[in-house]
């Protein structure tokens, strides 16, 4: 099955800019979508299809795919923004699977 | 109001079964596909089982064979039957609105799942 892979931690000063990459085997050829999650909360979804910002979510949060790399950016990091991210991919037609990233701990200093 | 609201979870013995709920509220869910995604304590998330619209089911290595997934209609309601547990089942189970085949647009707070002796 098809593997998402996360580095467990991200650490950015309040103002700068956080980078959060997640890796697969071609994964630019896949669409990517993140969620964030806040400790004893529900995920909620950051982006979608690499790079579309559901309603209500800051135009600071930006997202990327392409070749084996996707990345989540998010620019003026606040305080807020302190989370774990998880990015997702649907597997194919013919691979009825859901697949999450390990998740990343983005840690505001 | 658009929502999700998990029930059924608790303490379970291994080799339990278990039947989760998730009312709906603000559509339909026999309009709609749905999954369970569930996470073991401080881990990440993993997908379990979703039902297409149509009634197509879809589960995890991990759970097939020993978890079922379905809806009543007229209660606007998903389920999920858990058989045979096992400690591994251990997780906050959530279950989420899947927008199309891709992506989860709507989460419920989710229900803790314990199996233990």
């Amino acid at each position: 099955s098809y593997v998402l892979t996360q580095p467990p931690s991200v650490s950015v000063a309040p103002g700068k800019t956080a980078r959060i990459s997640c890796g697969g085997n071609n994964i630019g050829s896949k669409s990517v979508h993140w969620y964030q999650q806040k400790p004893g909360q529900a995920p909620v979804l950051v982006m979608y299809f690499d790079s579309d910002r559901p309603s209500g979510i800051p135009e600071r949060f930006s997202g990327s795919n392409s070749g084996n790399t996707a990345t989540l950016t998010i620019s003026r990091v606040e305080a807020g923004d302190e989370a774990d991210y998880y990015c997702q991919v649907w597997g194919s037609s013919s691979d009825h699977q859901w697949v999450f990233g390990g998740g990343t701990k983005l840690t505001v200093l | 109001e658009v929502q999700l609201v998990e029930s059924g979870g608790g303490l379970i013995q291994p080799g339990g079964s278990l039947r989760l709920s998730c009312a709906a509220s603000g559509f339909t869910v026999s309009s709609s596909y749905m999954s369970w995604v569930r996470q073991a304590p401080g881990k990440g998330l993993e997908w379990v089982s979703t039902i297409y619209s149509g009634g197509t089911t879809y589960y995890a290595d991990s759970v097939r064979g020993r978890f079922t997934i379905s809806r009543d209609n007229s209660k606007n309601t998903l389920y999920l039957q858990m058989k045979s547990l096992r400690a591994e089942d251990t997780a906050v189970y959530y279950c989420a609105n899947l927008r199309g085949t891709w992506y989860f647009d709507l989460w419920g707070r989710g229900t803790l799942v314990t199996v233990s002796s």
